[in-house]
């Protein structure tokens, strides 16, 4: 009964390769959100999605494509990975007003 | 000027000691503001959220609001090794669309020495 999920939990790979990340909520929570938190622990926020609709674009490169195929979900493609990728990618989720919960993050390094 | 800015410590208290971590931010249509936890490798949990100028308590924590000066700040009394961990100040800002979204500073670091 886990709220917030994200898989797979760690992810190493090769620069140049695709990868995806995919997060699911159970809370029926409208908005959903990708953070990338880098090795000096700033936390910061990616992208956005309410009711599958994409609402907060941040200045991320657009090798990185989010996807929400229903508001329950919101996955994170990846491609031609770059070193400066590796972080740990959080996935949280929030009413319309209130806290946010965290998914148990996904730790991406790139090789 | 960052968005929030938060001293990045570490911040060395004593066992039983209070704890106060301090946060500043910049957008003065901040309504919501939270405190977050984070242990090392772990995900951010909520510690508290307060909304109105003033002191809010619960259990050993205590979010005090200024919103003139735009200053939010967390105490924990009877610290314990337990809260050593990075607490993250989380002010809303109003976004592209009617919802509010949530700026995190970068967090201020707390060891709890025995």
């Amino acid at each position: 009964d886990t709220a917030v999920s994200q898989t797979p939990k760690y992810l190493v790979t090769q620069m140049g390769n695709d990868k995806s990340i995919k997060c699911e909520q159970n809370l029926g929570h409208d908005t959903m959100y990708w953070y990338k938190q880098d090795s000096k622990k700033f936390l910061k926020i990616m992208f956005s999605y309410n009711n599958k609709e994409l609402i907060i674009n941040e200045t991320v490169p657009n090798r990185f494509s989010p996807k929400s195929p229903d508001k329950a979900h919101l996955n994170l493609h990846i491609n031609s990975l770059e070193l400066g990728d590796s972080a740990v990618y959080f996935c949280a989720s929030r009413p319309t007003e209130g806290e946010q919960y965290f998914g148990p993050g996904t730790r991406l390094t790139v090789t | 000027q960052k968005e929030v800015e938060q001293n990045s410590g570490p911040l060395s208290v004593p066992e039983g000691a209070i704890a106060s971590l301090n946060c500043t931010y910049s957008d003065r249509g901040s309504q919501s503001f939270f405190w977050y936890r984070q242990y090392s490798g772990k995900s951010p949990e909520l510690i508290m959220f307060i909304y109105s100028n003033g002191d809010k308590e619960d259990g050993r924590f205590t979010a005090q609001l200024n919103k003139a000066s735009q200053y939010v700040s967390l105490l924990i009394r009877d610290s314990q090794p337990s809260d050593s961990a990075t607490y993250l100040c989380a002010p809303t800002k109003r976004g592209y669309s009617s919802a509010s979204k949530i700026i995190f500073g970068s967090g201020t670091r707390l060891s709890i020495r025995p």
